[in-house]
């Protein structure tokens, strides 16, 4: 899992096929982001979910937090090629400053 | 409205030499962070400024690193000289709020090789 590590650390899939990623935090939070990385750009902040909030959902997104087991999902449903990135988890706890995980990389073959 | 733009986006030097990056964040964003991204490894926290202010720098690896952000708005991080593990993607964001839930814009990164 992130925060140290990535669960799984890549993923290759069809187009069309759902993309699932967990990560793993170690801190009391009081939100967890998901960002994307495209290949040689800057991370794309995707979803917030607040330390109270067990789902959120934004299009094709769907995120869950699990604050018993400090971990949370993201599910990527019929997921295109253009979903081929980088996606990390980032804790924000006490202060301003996000700690990352380590990342999925994401192949979604057409 | 622009996003946070960096410069370079590409940088290649020699061990040893200097190299500045520069961060302009979102227009009116008080909150400026450097972030970066060593080769295979996690995305590490360097800094963060509230306006002109070093409000965190806990990340900060060793005193090659100097971050400024002089009046508030444009920032830089200069490396000095620089050393071979340097070598990675280094981000900038900006963030509107100083507390709770908000979200950050991130730059496009710099990458920088040392040779």
């Amino acid at each position: 899992s992130q925060q140290g590590e990535e669960d799984p650390q890549a993923l290759s899939i069809q187009e069309g096929e759902n993309a699932t990623m967990n990560c793993s935090y170690k801190t009391s939070i009081n939100n967890l982001q998901w960002y994307r990385q495209n290949s040689g750009r800057g991370l794309v902040h995707l979803i917030l979910i607040r330390s109270n909030e067990r789902e959120k959902h934004s299009g094709r997104l769907r995120v869950t937090l699990d604050t018993s087991k400090k971990s949370s999902s993201l599910l990527i449903t019929a997921s295109r090629a253009a979903d081929t990135a980088s996606y990390f988890c980032a804790e924000q706890a006490a202060g301003n400053k996000l700690t990352f995980g380590g990342g999925t990389r994401v192949l979604v073959k057409p | 409205e622009a996003g946070v733009t960096q410069f370079p986006s590409h940088s290649v030097i020699e061990k040893g030499q200097t190299v500045t990056l520069r961060c302009d964040p979102i227009s009116g964003h008080d909150n400026l962070y450097w972030y970066r991204r060593v080769m295979g490894k996690e995305i590490k926290f360097l800094l963060h400024f509230v306006k002109e202010s070093k409000q965190d720098e806990s990340g900060m690896p060793n005193n090659r690193f100097l971050a400024e952000r002089t009046g508030g708005t444009y920032s830089t991080l200069k490396v000095q000289p620089a050393e071979l593990e340097d070598s990675g993607v280094y981000f900038c964001a900006s963030s509107q709020h100083t507390t709770g839930q908000h979200r950050y814009t991130f730059g496009s990164g710099t990458r920088l090789t040392v040779v």
